[in-house]
């Protein structure tokens, strides 16, 4: 069965600082996808990024970009330039080609200090 | 374009009343999600509906949970009745089938604002 596993239930960054949040999966799928969502107050999920298995390259949107280490089911998300914005919590996810069907870890709440 | 809109935001009933969420996708959006996230945890898909039809419904408690997507646009999910594990928010999500149009957003889901269940 496939898991996400999220280590970090809270994480803390100064502003303009940059951070870190660790995601590993296991998966014995050759074909899938890994995503980053936010989730502010509010509640209301937002993709952040995301990584298609075949690719090599790492994906990086704005100040955002992931470190996808296949071989280790591993996919951290960077997060540069930290700003008071960015404070919410952060789900790894994880999804079999095309299903559609997402799973989930249990997040990390980031908290941005001004 | 407008994003998935559910009703109603938070709703409170004591255990073993009746409760349901209303859910309208994106419009075009052929596939709808129905996630549960019990707090402090994340998303755990409950159903899935390709139109109108049920893709994965293998996480449904189906003695108390129901849904249903009829004509393949909106959709309901009901608790009857309701326990006290169920308090979660309730999120719906709906992806467009995706195609050369708009290969960017094939897989992306794009969720609600989300159903906060209060059971007492």
């Amino acid at each position: 069965a496939q898991t996400v596993t999220q280590s970090q239930p809270e994480m803390s960054v100064q502003e303009a600082e940059t951070v870190t949040l660790s995601c590993t999966y296991d998966t014995s799928e050759s074909d899938y996808y890994l995503f980053w969502y936010k989730q502010p107050p509010s509640r209301q999920m937002i993709l952040v990024i995301r990584q298609e298995a075949y690719k090599q390259q790492n994906a990086t949107e704005n100040r955002f970009s992931v470190n996808f280490q296949k071989a280790a089911k591993s996919f951290s998300l960077k997060i540069s330039d930290s700003q008071l914005g960015d404070a919410a919590m952060y789900f790894c996810a994880y999804k079999i080609g095309n299903t559609g069907k997402l799973i989930f870890g249990q997040g990390t709440t980031l908290q941005v200090k001004p | 374009e407008a994003g998935v809109a559910q009703s109603p935001r938070y709703k409170i009933i004591e255990k073993r009343q009746s409760v349901a969420f209303w859910c309208n996708p994106i419009s075009g959006h052929a596939t709808l999600y129905w996630y549960q996230q019990i707090l402090g945890q994340g998303p755990k898909l409950l159903i899935q509906f390709q139109n109108n039809g049920v893709v994965d419904d293998s996480q449904l408690p189906k003695d108390r949970f129901s849904a249903e997507r009829l004509k393949g646009v909106d959709s309901t999910l009901k608790i009857q009745p309701a326990k006290l594990e169920d308090s979660a928010v309730y999120l719906c999500a709906s992806r467009s089938a995706g195609g050369s149009r708009n290969p960017s957003s094939y897989n992306e889901q794009f969720f609600g604002p989300g159903t906060r269940l209060t059971v007492l």
